[in-house]
């Protein structure tokens, strides 16, 4: 059974160029979970994703950064005009359902020059 | 906000000591989990307590939970090398709420 699958797994960007973050959730989870860590710090939950829904946004910013889950394909995080500070690990997570125990993927990370 | 605060930040023991990291939350909650992430990993699930029960074992990990005071500990017995990682808690507050991390305890365990 493959876990939950993240691409790219580094990527760069220049400040002001668009971000695009991939996952794929473990076969059968409908929820989805982007979270954000700095070097030495926790993660910070951005957004919360559940087939072609949003459920919580709560913690990604308004401008610039959107997310989705499409019914088909993976789920897709979107940094446009990236700047310095959006520099982070991106982790992506997933669960069967709401509460349980949430499964990783292996992140990428994002350096903005 | 952050939920859940782990304690201490930083721990270091030898190999074969116990390591006890603790962790504080702020709200009510459905049920507390605990995660380790290797350097630059993601991070692993480790073991999962309900707000209706008070302790928890998996092999060499022992949870506790106090809703009374709020808080958790993580007790690692008998500690090895590989467990050199840091651990975060994260508190679950209803059933469609997404898990919400502390900073983490890194512990060190030196050979």
């Amino acid at each position: 059974n493959a876990g939950v699958m993240q691409n790219p797994r580094h990527l760069v960007r220049r400040r002001g160029q668009e971000a695009r973050l991939r996952c794929s959730p473990v076969k059968g989870h409908s929820h989805v979970y982007w979270y954000r860590q700095l070097p030495e710090e926790g993660l910070k939950f951005m957004v919360y994703l559940q087939k072609e829904n949003i459920i919580d946004e709560s913690g990604m910013p308004k401008e610039r950064f959107s997310a989705e889950f499409p019914k088909e394909g993976p789920s897709i995080l979107r940094i446009q005009q990236v700047v310095r500070g959006d520099s982070a690990a991106y982790f992506c997570a997933s669960s069967p359902t709401p509460g349980s125990p949430i499964f990783f993927g292996p992140g990428t990370r994002l350096t903005v020059l | 906000s952050q939920q859940g605060e782990e304690d201490p930040q930083a721990l270091s023991i030898q190999e074969g000591e116990n390591a006890t990291m603790n962790c504080s939350y702020k709200t009510s909650i459905n049920n507390l989990q605990w995660y380790r992430q290797n350097s630059g990993r993601g991070l692993v699930h480790l073991i999962l307590i309900r707000s209706n029960e008070r302790e928890k074992h998996s092999g060499r990990l022992r949870v506790t939970l106090d809703t009374s005071k709020k808080s958790s500990s993580l007790l690692i017995t008998a500690s090895r090398a590989a467990d050199t990682a840091s651990y975060f808690c994260a508190t679950v507050v209803s059933g469609n709420t997404p898990l919400v991390f502390g900073k983490g305890t890194r512990l060190s365990v030196i050979a």
